[in-house]
């Protein structure tokens, strides 16, 4: 099955600024890739799709970009705000019927 | 906007006790699954359901857990005797349907403590 990886320290940055996320798949290239916002003791919400053969894709503030090549995709969130500080999620369909997720990256935002 | 309902938020519970979770899903989704938490770690698949059966189950998902919709509305997670590794975040979710773009819309979950 896909094993998704994301990077587990926490990141920091200050309002304002660019925050990046990365997520990392190992096996197969998955025909889309989804992103989730989960806040503490919540549950996850979806906020961005791409399809594997588009290369970016943008909401708002957010954009999502994806390299089949690196098995990578990246999330940004420009212009970030204190209420942007949650963990961030990574998930692809599985080879049957389960969305499976990455174990998050959470982002702190300070003003 | 439609979401999906949880009861009850918090749940404690002796091991080795039966526990039922229960969940609304959004009225017109078809897809209900079950995940779960453990405190610190990854939001992990239980179970995937349609049509009054299981799709997929993972490993977790062992002969203590079982599922149900026992009406129109209601999707249940039993498990039949409850052990301290239980203990996590569950987590329901739904869908329209099951296309490679579906997303998923998640509860809030119940907190499962088990003593």
């Amino acid at each position: 099955s896909q094993k998704i990886e994301q990077n587990s320290e926490a990141l920091n940055i200050q309002e304002g600024k660019t925050a990046t996320l990365t997520c990392n798949y190992t096996n197969y290239s998955p025909a889309y890739l989804q992103w989730y916002r989960q806040d503490p003791g919540r549950g996850p919400v979806f906020l961005l799709l791409i399809r594997e053969n588009e290369k970016e894709k943008r909401k708002e503030r957010l954009k999502v970009t994806f390299d089949t090549t690196l098995k990578q995709s990246l999330f940004h969130i420009t212009a970030s705000q204190p209420a942007d500080s949650a963990t961030y999620l990574c998930a692809v369909w599985d080879s049957g019927y389960a969305l499976n997720f990455g174990k998050g990256t959470s982002l702190l935002v300070t003003p | 906007e439609p979401e999906v309902t949880q009861t009850p938020s918090h749940q404690v519970t002796q091991m080795g006790q039966e526990v039922i979770l229960r969940c609304v899903p959004i009225s017109n989704h078809l897809y209900f699954y079950w995940y779960r938490q453990i405190l610190g770690q990854k939001v992990e698949f239980l179970v995937s359901f349609y049509n009054n059966e299981i799709s997929e189950k993972s490993e977790i998902f062992d002969d203590q857990f079982s599922v149900e919709r026992p009406d129109g509305s209601n999707f249940t997670l039993k498990i039949r005797s409850t052990k301290l590794e239980d203990s996590a975040m569950y987590f329901c979710a739904s869908s329209e349907a099951w296309e490679a773009n579906e997303k998923l819309f998640f509860g809030s979950g119940t907190q499962l403590s088990v003593l």
